[in-house]
C-alpha cells in the first residue's frame, strides 16, 4: 500500500517566518496527493491537493506545496506564518485508480507558531 | 448546509458496553469512512463505504462493525467496548475515492 511519512512531529516558527512542512511518499507510480490542516477540536479540511497538472500546487491561506518525483516528496510550504496557522498538518496519498478506496494519511506534523 | 454531521459528540462507556455512532452527509456522496485518531498515531481507516448497502474493512476493522442501509448515513458500532477504543472518531464523505473529503467535527469517546 502507498504511505507517506511526515518528517518532524513538531515544527516550531517564529510568525512572520517561513513555513516548510515535510512529506515524504512511497510510490512507483506518481500518485494523488493532498494536505489537510486540522485547527483544535475540529474535522480535517483540504489545504490543497496534487494531481499532476502542474507541480508547484496552489491552496488555501497563502499555502503551497510543490510535487518532486526526483525527491518522491510534497513539501508545504507558506512564505510567512501567522498566528492563525497553528494546527495540526497531515500529508495524504491514495493511487492513481478508482478500484476502491486507499487514502492514507501521515502521522502528522504539529505547527507552533511564536509572537 | 450541514455537510457531515456526527452525533454524539461526546460519550464515556465502560468496558463491555455498547455503542452506535451516526454519521449523516447531505452532498449525496457515494463514499463515506470511518477513522479513529490517536496521539501520534494520525489518522487510520477503520471502515468504508464505496456505496449505499456496501461496507469495506480498512486498517484497523477488529472490534467495529459498520452499515449503510441508506446513502446518507454510515453507522459506526462497538459491540462491546474496550479501553483501546479510547479515541476520536471522525467520520468522513467524498464524491470520488480520490477526491476531497468532507469531514465531520469528531467523537471523543472515552472507555473506562
Amino acid at each position: 500500500a502507498q504511505s507517506v511519512t511526515q518528517l518532524g512531529s513538531h515544527v516550531s516558527v517564529s510568525e512572520g517566518a517561513l513555513v516548510l512542512l515535510r512529506c515524504n511518499y512511497s510510490s512507483s507510480v506518481p500518485p494523488y496527493l493532498f494536505w489537510y490542516v486540522q485547527y483544535p477540536n475540529q474535522g480535517l479540511q483540504l489545504l490543497l491537493k496534487y494531481t499532476s497538472a502542474a507541480t508547484l500546487v496552489k491552496g488555501i491561506n497563502g499555502f503551497e506545496a510543490e510535487f518532486k518525483k526526483s525527491e518522491t516528496s510534497f513539501h508545504l510550504t507558506k512564505p510567512s506564518a501567522h498566528m492563525s496557522d497553528a494546527a495540526e498538518y497531515f500529508c495524504a496519498v491514495s493511487p492513481r485508480s478508482n478500484s476502491g478506496y486507499a487514502l492514507n494519511f501521515g502521522k502528522g506534523t504539529s505547527l507552533l507558531v511564536t509572537p | 448546509n450541514a455537510g457531515v454531521t456526527q452525533t454524539p459528540k461526546f460519550r464515556v462507556l465502560k468496558t463491555g458496553q455498547s455503542m452506535t455512532l451516526l454519521c449523516a452527509q447531505d452532498m449525496n456522496h457515494e463514499y463515506m469512512y470511518w477513522y479513529r485518531q490517536d496521539p501520534g498515531m494520525g489518522l487510520r481507516l477503520i471502515h468504508y463505504s464505496v456505496g449505499e448497502g456496501t461496507t469495506a474493512k480498512g486498517e484497523v476493522p477488529d472490534g467495529y462493525n459498520v452499515s449503510r442501509l441508506k446513502k446518507q448515513n454510515f453507522l459506526l458500532g462497538l459491540e462491546s467496548a474496550a479501553p483501546s477504543q479510547t479515541s476520536v472518531y471522525f467520520c468522513a464523505s467524498s464524491r470520488l475515492t480520490n477526491e476531497k473529503l468532507f469531514f465531520g467535527s469528531g467523537t471523543q469517546l472515552s472507555v473506562l
